[in-house]
């Protein structure tokens, strides 16, 4: 099982749409949750970081449930600016602050 | 605001040649990382690397692999005889030291690097 597991999409919506993204880790000793974006081609840029219960940002929401070691981001009203891969990262317990990534989930947000 | 440099943007090299990949990392971090990107797959972690010494490494980073902080401003990752699998983004990260600061990884634009 992989450590990091997303859809790969592509999530194809129009502007102004909502839209999920989730995300299961199988590593129960990870500590650290984050989603990053990516734009082709470019380096990872940290979205927001999913501590305890969940966080929003904006039209950005996060949530982690821990029992079930999954990890979600819901974006609203989306732009097409908004238009990038979207990366689940999580980081264990101990060691040199390794992030795992997942595969990422492309969105690709229309007129 | 601050960020992460890395230099060349882009290195062609032939197989078996030696690397070096430049960066330089947010001045007050102190948590230095290599990751690098194969062409349509994920982020990976290569090394990460405190107060002067790697505090983990993953199995990649073999034998070939090596990294060092040769000033105060400067971390490098070398690769010593490349092969055609090394091709690949190599991004490099900082993070400050302490609690959730450390979970914060800034990433440099990468240098893509092409071994023929």
């Amino acid at each position: 099982r992989k450590e990091v597991e997303q859809d790969p999409g592509p999530f194809n919506v129009p502007e102004g749409a909502t839209v999920a993204f989730n995300c299961t880790y199988s590593n129960s000793a990870s500590q650290s949750f984050f989603w990053y974006r990516q734009d082709c081609r470019k380096e990872p840029k940290l979205l927001m970081s999913v501590y305890s219960s969940g966080n929003e940002d904006g039209r950005f929401t996060a949530q982690l449930n821990r029992a079930s070691q999954y990890i979600s981001l819901l974006i609203r009203d989306s732009k097409l600016s908004d238009s990038a891969t979207y990366l689940c990262v999580v980081r264990r317990t101990g060691g040199g602050n390794k992030l795992t990534f997942g595969t990422g989930t492309q969105l690709k947000v229309e007129l | 605001e601050p960020e992460v440099t890395q230099t060349p943007s882009h290195q062609v090299t032939q197989m078996g040649q030696e690397v070096i990949l430049r960066c330089v990392p947010i001045s007050n971090h102190l948590y230095f990382y290599w990751y690098r990107q194969i062409l349509g797959q994920k982020v990976e972690f290569l090394v990460s690397f405190y107060n002067n010494e790697i505090s983990e490494k993953s199995e990649i980073f073999d034998d070939q692999f090596s990294v060092e902080r040769p000033d105060g401003s400067n971390f490098t990752l070398k690769i010593r005889s490349t092969k055609l699998e090394d091709s690949a983004m190599y991004f490099c990260a900082s993070s400050e030291v302490g609690g959730r600061a450390t979970d914060t990884q800034y990433f440099g634009p990468g240098t893509r690097l092409t071994v023929l």
